[in-house]
């Protein structure tokens, strides 16, 4: 089955700098590779997502990018404010419809 | 906007009771889940429903979990006889269609079981 990894567990950055979070998965027939973003005690929200047939997303402070080829995908955020302070978790579906989730990076951005 | 709503908020219960955890899906969503999520880890799949039977489930999901939709709003799911480490969020989601489309999950229903 699927196999999403996330890279960094945890990311601490300062107001206004960038955030890079990291995703692997294994199953090359994976097309659908969503964003949520966790607030403590919150359900997950999904911020962005991209699919197979484009390389790069973007919306506002936030853009995902997608390596097929090398089968991973990572998540921008640019001028971090300190709302954007969250755990992060990346996905991935199988053929069917299952999504399987990285371990989530808890993201602090400090003012 | 649209949203999937979950009851109850939080359940307490005793090892080897019974729990059903309901969800009311979106109205036109015709793909239902639950996922499941310990404190402090990531989110794991359950199980996906389609047209009133399982399309997917994990293997989380064993004889002590099911699923059913008794009416046209409803999507419940029933742990028969609760351990201690069955203690997690329950996420509901459904989504329009199946594979490459949004979920769109409820707020959740913590389940402690003592």
């Amino acid at each position: 089955g699927e196999n999403v990894e996330q890279h960094p567990s945890t990311l601490s950055v300062q107001e206004g700098d960038s955030a890079v979070i990291k995703c692997t998965y294994s199953d090359s027939a994976s097309n659908y590779f969503p964003w949520y973003k966790q607030e403590l005690g919150k359900r997950p929200q999904l911020i962005i997502d991209i699919r197979s047939n484009v390389g790069e997303k973007k919306d506002q402070r936030i853009a995902v990018t997608l390596n097929k080829t090398a089968k991973h995908f990572s998540l921008h955020i640019t001028e971090t404010q300190p709302e954007d302070s969250a755990v992060y978790f990346c996905a991935a579906n199988n053929a069917g419809n299952m999504l399987t989730f990285g371990g989530g990076t808890r993201l602090m951005v400090k003012p | 906007e649209p949203e999937v709503t979950q009851t109850p908020s939080h359940q307490v219960t005793q090892m080897g009771q019974e729990v059903i955890l309901r969800c009311v899906p979106i109205s036109n969503h015709l793909y239902f889940y639950w996922y499941r999520q310990i404190l402090g880890q990531k989110v794991e799949f359950l199980v996906s429903f389609y047209n009133n039977e399982i399309s997917e489930k994990s293997e989380i999901f064993d004889d002590q979990f099911s699923v059913e939709r008794p009416d046209g709003s409803n999507f419940t799911l029933k742990i028969r006889s609760t351990k201690l480490e069955d203690s997690a969020m329950y996420f509901c989601a459904s989504s329009e269609v199946p594979g490459a489309n949004v979920l769109t999950f409820g707020a959740g229903s913590r389940l402690t079981v003592l």
